[in-house]
């Protein structure tokens, strides 16, 4: 069964510095997506950036990368010159299944990053 | 273009009342899934529309259920409601079936 792990619970960083959020799954699919989202305080849970397993290069939206290691089954999430703003619980999520077939997200525990000034 | 909304925001039940959820995906996104967000099972998939027919369903039970409208707006209703069902319900939208899902602000849902 398809799963997610995020193995820190909370981390903290200095404003500017920049941050990896680690995530492992593990799947038999060969075909699947890999996501990463911020949940603030307020609930809302808000999409940051997605790497796809056929998806050659490392996917990248601003101050956000996904470090994508498929034979390590890693996607871990770096953020860079982290701001106040980003303290928040980040989640990795994969959709199982084969391409098309779902659009279920599996998700993991949840990492709370807390960005000090 | 508006994001996800969802209605209402809070909601306070007591046990065994039933409780109907509402979820306005983004316009033009067919496909709208629901999860359940609590601090002991974190978050888990509910149910997944798309084009007014339910593709896939999580491992809840039959008090839960759900709907899709033609203009794809989704609805899930919770029958006889527990201390347990109190959590955060999440709605997404995508465009299809393998898009990014967005997601609503959510409705947290107190049960008494």
């Amino acid at each position: 069964a398809q799963k997610i792990t995020q193995t820190q619970p909370g981390m903290f960083v200095q404003e500017k510095e920049a941050v990896t959020l680690d995530c492992t799954y593990d799947t038999s699919d060969q075909s699947y997506g890999l996501f990463w989202y911020k949940q603030p305080s307020s609930g809302e849970m808000i999409f940051l950036i997605y790497q796809g397993s056929y998806d050659e290069q490392n996917a990248t939206e601003g101050r956000y990368s996904l470090n994508f290691q498929k034979a390590r089954k890693s996607a871990n999430l770096v953020i860079s010159a982290s701001q106040l703003g980003d303290s928040a619980m980040y989640f990795c999520a994969m959709r199982e299944g084969w391409s098309g077939a779902t659009n279920k997200l599996i998700f993991g525990t949840g990492t709370l990053l807390a960005v000090q000034p | 273009k508006a994001g996800v909304t969802q209605t209402p925001r809070y909601l306070i039940k007591t046990r065994g009342q039933q409780v109907t959820l509402s979820c306005s995906p983004i316009s033009g996104h067919r496909s709208v899934s629901w999860y359940q967000q609590t601090p002991g099972q974190g978050l888990q998939f509910l149910f997944e529309y798309f084009s007014e027919t339910q593709r896939n369903k999580g491992n809840f039970p039959g008090r839960f259920s759900g709907r899709q409208f033609s203009n794809s707006r989704s609805e899930m209703n919770v029958s006889t409601l527990e201390l347990g069902d109190s959590a955060l319900y999440l709605c997404a939208s995508s465009l299809g079936r393998e898009e990014t899902q967005y997601f609503g602000p959510g409705t947290r849902l107190l049960v008494l």
